[in-house]
C-alpha cells in the first residue's frame, strides 16, 4: 500500500514563527502537493512538485514556500506564520504518468495563536 | 480557470437508503478526469470514485456510481443501501487530461447517516 506521511496531526504555532510541516511517501511518486482545506472552501493547492529540486505555485503560494531536495520528502515552509493559516494542511503524492489515483497523507492542523 | 461547485453543504439519508450527491464543474477543456473523494473523521482521504470525461458509461464501484453528464457538466454521486460507515465528506474534484495529476476540488458535501 502506497503510504503518505505527514510528521505530525496536530500543531500549535506562534504568530511570526517560522513552521516546517513535512510529508514523506513511500512509493517512489514523481509528483508531490500541498494542499490547504478550509470549511465551505475545499481543498487548494498551494504547491506541487514533479521533481526533485521542482517546484511550482499553485492556487494560493503566497505565504509559502516548498522545498523538495529528496524525492521521498516535501516540506511545506510558513515563513513568518500569521492567524489567517490557520487550517488543515493535506499532503499528496502520484505517479508522474498520467490518469493515476493521488494518494493522501492523514492532514497537519496548525493553529497560529 | 476550472471551477467545481457543489451546492450541498449538508446532506442526511437513512440508514439502508439512497442518496445522491450534486456535483458540477466548469472547463473549457474536453478531455479530463472526474473524482469523488470520502473523507471520514480519520482524515485520511480516499478514492471513491472515478470518471474519464471521454467515457459515455457512467462509472460504478459497488454501492456507488455515478451520473456523468458531460454537456451539463454535472457529476453526482450515488450511494445506494447507505451504510453508518458512509458519514464523512465528500469532496467532488476535476483534473486536466495531463501529466501534471492536479485536482481542482468543490467545497465538499458533509453526509450523515441516520440509523
Amino acid at each position: 500500500d502506497v503510504k503518505v506521511t505527514q510528521s505530525s496531526r496536530y500543531l500549535v504555532k506562534r504568530t511570526g514563527e517560522k513552521v516546517f510541516l513535512e510529508c514523506v511517501q513511500d512509493m517512489d511518486h514523481e509528483n508531490m502537493f500541498w494542499y490547504r482545506q478550509d470549511p465551505g472552501l475545499g481543498l487548494r493547492l498551494i504547491y506541487f512538485s514533479y521533481d526533485v529540486k521542482m517546484k511550482e505555485k499553485g492556487d494560493i503560494p503566497e505565504g509559502y514556500s516548498v522545498s523538495r531536495e529528496k524525492k521521498e520528502r516535501f516540506s511545506l515552509i510558513l515563513e513568518s506564520a500569521s492567524t489567517n493559516q490557520t487550517s488543515m494542511y493535506l499532503c499528496a503524492s502520484s505517479l508522474g504518468t498520467r490518469n493515476t489515483e493521488a494518494f493522501f497523507g492523514q492532514g497537519t492542523r496548525l493553529t497560529v495563536v | 480557470a476550472q471551477t467545481v461547485t457543489q451546492s450541498q453543504p449538508e446532506m442526511s439519508v437513512q440508514e439502508a437508503e439512497t442518496v445522491t450527491l450534486s456535483c458540477t464543474y466548469d472547463t473549457s477543456e474536453s478531455d479530463y478526469y472526474l473524482f469523488w473523494y470520502k473523507q471520514p473523521p480519520s482524515r485520511q482521504m480516499i478514492l471513491v470514485i472515478r470518471q474519464e470525461a471521454y467515457k459515455q458509461q457512467n462509472a460504478t464501484e459497488n454501492r456507488f456510481s455515478v451520473n456523468f453528464q458531460k454537456a451539463a457538466k454535472s457529476f453526482s454521486l450515488k450511494i445506494s443501501d447507505s451504510q453508518l460507515g458512509d458519514a464523512a465528506m465528500y469532496f467532488c474534484a476535476y483534473r486536466r487530461d495531463n501529466a501534471g495529476n492536479m485536482l481542482t476540488f468543490g467545497g465538499g458535501t458533509r453526509l450523515m447517516v441516520k440509523p
